[in-house]
């Protein structure tokens, strides 16, 4: 089946630093990818969009200039999260459409980010 | 918008028991997809079933199956037999059958199994 990674699983940085989180389709071409951000015991929300080759489309209330997402490539999207403040501490789940199974999506493991 | 309502916060089941986890949807399109997806502690992301909305049979997957009722924008979980590793968080999720759209996940059940 198709499998989505995620790098790194977790990862703990300082405050005032920028982290960046990878999001791989590894079997499969994926045109478009989603960023999801989930607190503790909430569902998951939708931050952005990212398309290959143009600029991410962030849903209402999502800070493009922190939150920014490159998808250079049809299996790599990246969302870097800049100055990163303790309120940034979160879950961060990709999902990446495949394109050649009309655009069935499938997750990645997750990415446990925590802001000191 | 596209909204996905789950009323129950949290559920439980007895092992080997029948449980039933409800979801309500309000939409204007006509054709899309429907999901119910398991999330362990893990946090990991797991498919359980998927209804298309223009088909009217149910889907089932083994011990899973849905009640979809179109009309309503219902569209409920039953889980039979239900195993110890069953509990976990359970999300109703909507997404549009245009190409490359995003999930609308309810607030999810989590869901209890009693030995």
């Amino acid at each position: 089946g198709a499998v989505v990674s995620q790098h790194p699983s977790r990862v703990i940085c300082k405050s005032g630093t920028s982290v960046k989180i990878e999001c791989r389709s590894l079997d499969f071409q994926a045109t478009t990818m989603f960023w999801y951000r989930q607190f503790p015991k909430q569902s998951l929300m939708l931050m952005a969009t990212s398309n290959e080759g143009s600029k991410a489309t962030y849903e209402q209330g999502v800070e493009k200039d922190k939150f920014l997402i490159n998808h250079a490539s049809l299996t790599l999207s990246t969302l870097t999260v800049t100055s990163a403040h303790p309120e940034d501490s979160s879950f961060y789940i990709c999902s990446a459409a495949d394109r050649g199974s009309s655009y069935e999506q499938y997750f990645g493991p997750g990415t446990r980010l925590t802001v000191t | 918008a596209q909204t996905v309502t789950q009323s129950q916060p949290e559920m439980s089941v007895q092992e080997a028991e029948t449980v039933t986890l409800s979801c309500t949807y309000d939409t204007s399109e006509s054709d899309y997809y429907l999901f119910w997806y398991k999330q362990p502690p893990s946090r990991q992301m797991i498919l359980v079933i998927r209804q298309e909305a223009y088909k009217q049979q149910n889907a089932t997957e083994n011990r899973f199956s849905v009640n979809f009722q179109k009309a309503a924008k219902s569209f409920s979980l039953k889980i039979s037999d239900s195993q110890l590793g069953d509990a976990a968080m359970y999300f109703c999720a909507y997404r549009s059958a245009f190409a490359g759209n995003q999930f609308y996940f309810g607030t999810g059940t989590s869901l209890t199994v009693i030995p």
